[in-house]
């Protein structure tokens, strides 16, 4: 049974570059979840996909964005890089049927450097 | 504002005793809460978590305890062991309203190595 998977695993990119990052959710899951860690930080919600739509979204700028696809993989692009995008991108999954009151399941991440 | 606060940065334990490691949060609407373990170069693996209907939940040597009251979770491990040394993250949820509104709010993480 995999489990949730991201690539790449590491990314380094220039500043003002954009950059998409991919995750493919837990078999079974339909609901995807994109988090930010900075260092030293606990991961911080992006937003989530339900049904190739935004369904909800927290406090980062437009030049983060997302998508859904029919097989329920979703991609994260983050346009005009800045040095403070560097961090761990973390993808999380869920069956939104079994959703109230589960724990989310989370990819190993994909470490984004922007120098 | 941080709504999850983990205070302790890092703790220390022998093998064998019991590591607590402590939550609090601001929102009293949260009504689900979980923590999550993480070891380097790995995504935040699963524990154990509590409804708030709840004020205990146990799941092998892991034990969680909710006190509403004071807004305040904490995590039991007995005993504990080296492989427990991992970054501890507490994290809770708003009440479920409908397809894609579940969003998790984390602390900053507690570091806990299991001496042994």
């Amino acid at each position: 049974d995999a489990g949730v998977t991201q690539s790449p695993t590491h990314l380094i990119k220039t500043r003002g570059q954009q950059v998409t990052l991919r995750c493919s959710p837990k078999s079974g899951h339909d609901t995807v979840s994109w988090y930010q860690q900075a260092l030293g930080q606990g991961p911080q919600f992006i937003f989530q996909y339900y049904e190739e739509e935004e369904r909800q979204r927290g406090n980062f700028p437009d030049r983060f964005s997302g998508h859904q696809f029919p097989n329920y993989s979703s991609e994260l692009n983050v346009n005009a890089l800045l040095l403070g995008d560097s961090a761990l991108y973390l993808c999380a999954s869920i069956r939104r049927a079994g959703s109230y009151n589960s724990p989310l399941h989370f990819g190993n991440g994909t470490r984004l450097t922007v120098t | 504002d941080q709504q999850v606060k983990q205070n302790s940065p890092s703790l220390s334990v022998q093998e064998g005793r019991i590591s607590i490691l402590n939550c609090d949060y601001t929102n009293s609407m949260f009504d689900y809460f979980l923590w999550y373990k993480k070891y380097p170069a790995e995504g935040p693996t699963f524990l154990i978590s509590i409804s708030s209907i709840k004020d205990k939940n146990e799941d092998g040597r892991f034990t969680v305890f909710l006190n509403k009251s004071a807004k305040h979770l904490s995590l039991h491990i007995v005993p504990s062991q080296p492989g427990d040394s991992a970054v501890y993250f507490c994290a809770a949820s708003l009440p479920y309203s409908g397809a894609g509104s579940y969003q998790l709010t984390f602390g900053k993480g507690t570091k806990l190595s299991v001496i042994p």
